[in-house]
């Protein structure tokens, strides 16, 4: 069965610092997409980027980034100089070979204090 | 419009009450998803469509829970007999048919009290 981790229950960070956020995931499938979503107080999902199970090349977006490791069946998202509009409850996501729906986990509460 | 779009933001119903959430999708979007968020959790799947074709209904908690999507459009969410543990955000989503990793586009979302 298919299954996100993130330990990470909350975070607090103080303004300008960096963040990272874990997440790990199991699977038997050997294709599969892996997902960030951002979940800001006004309740909305929004998409964040999206990762192949083929492609683990690291992809940055200017002060965010992600780090996919196979090796390790995680997905890590990496916040640089993080500012207070960062503030949010942050979701990694699965989706499997043959699935159409996104397998969430838990989410990690950041709190980035000013 | 530009976003999948939820009504109402907010319903309160009393126990037992019948509640109906409407979901309208991204334009040329025929996938179609519900979720249920529990308060501090993360979004569990309810259902699935494509087009007006319900294709999973795995999610669904009880067969107090009903879905449709007559059109290939407009979905609806229907409980009867609402229950407290019903209380949840429900979302809805949208996405491209027929392609894996693409994106599911999320609505603000139902915030339901059962009271």
């Amino acid at each position: 069965a298919q299954k996100v981790t993130q330990a990470q229950t909350e975070i607090s960070v103080v303004e300008k610092e960096d963040v990272t956020l874990d997440c790990v995931y199991e699977t038997r499938d050997t294709t599969y997409y892996l997902f960030w979503y951002k979940q800001p107080p006004s309740g909305e999902l929004v998409f964040l980027i999206r990762r192949n199970s083929f492609d683990e090349q690291n992809e940055i977006s200017g002060r965010y980034s992600w780090n996919f490791q196979k090796s390790t069946s995680s997905f890590n998202f990496t916040i640089t100089a993080s500012q207070v509009v960062d503030s949010a409850v942050y979701f990694c996501a699965f989706r499997g070979t043959g699935a159409n729906n996104l397998f969430f986990g838990t989410g990690t509460r950041l709190t980035v204090i000013p | 419009g530009a976003g999948v779009s939820q009504s109402p933001r907010y319903k309160v119903a009393k126990r037992g009450q019948d509640v109906a959430l409407r979901c309208d999708p991204i334009s040329g979007h025929v996938s179609l998803f519900w979720y249920q968020q529990a308060l501090g959790q993360g979004p569990e799947f309810l259902t699935y469509f494509q087009n007006e074709a319900q294709l999973d209904k795995s999610g669904l908690p009880s067969d107090r829970f009903f879905a449709e999507r007559p059109e290939g459009s407009v979905s609806t969410l229907k409980i009867q007999r609402t229950q407290q543990e019903d209380s949840a955000v429900y979302l809805c989503a949208s996405s491209l048919a027929g392609v894996r990793n693409s994106p599911l586009h999320f609505g603000n979302g139902t915030r339901l009290t059962v009271t």
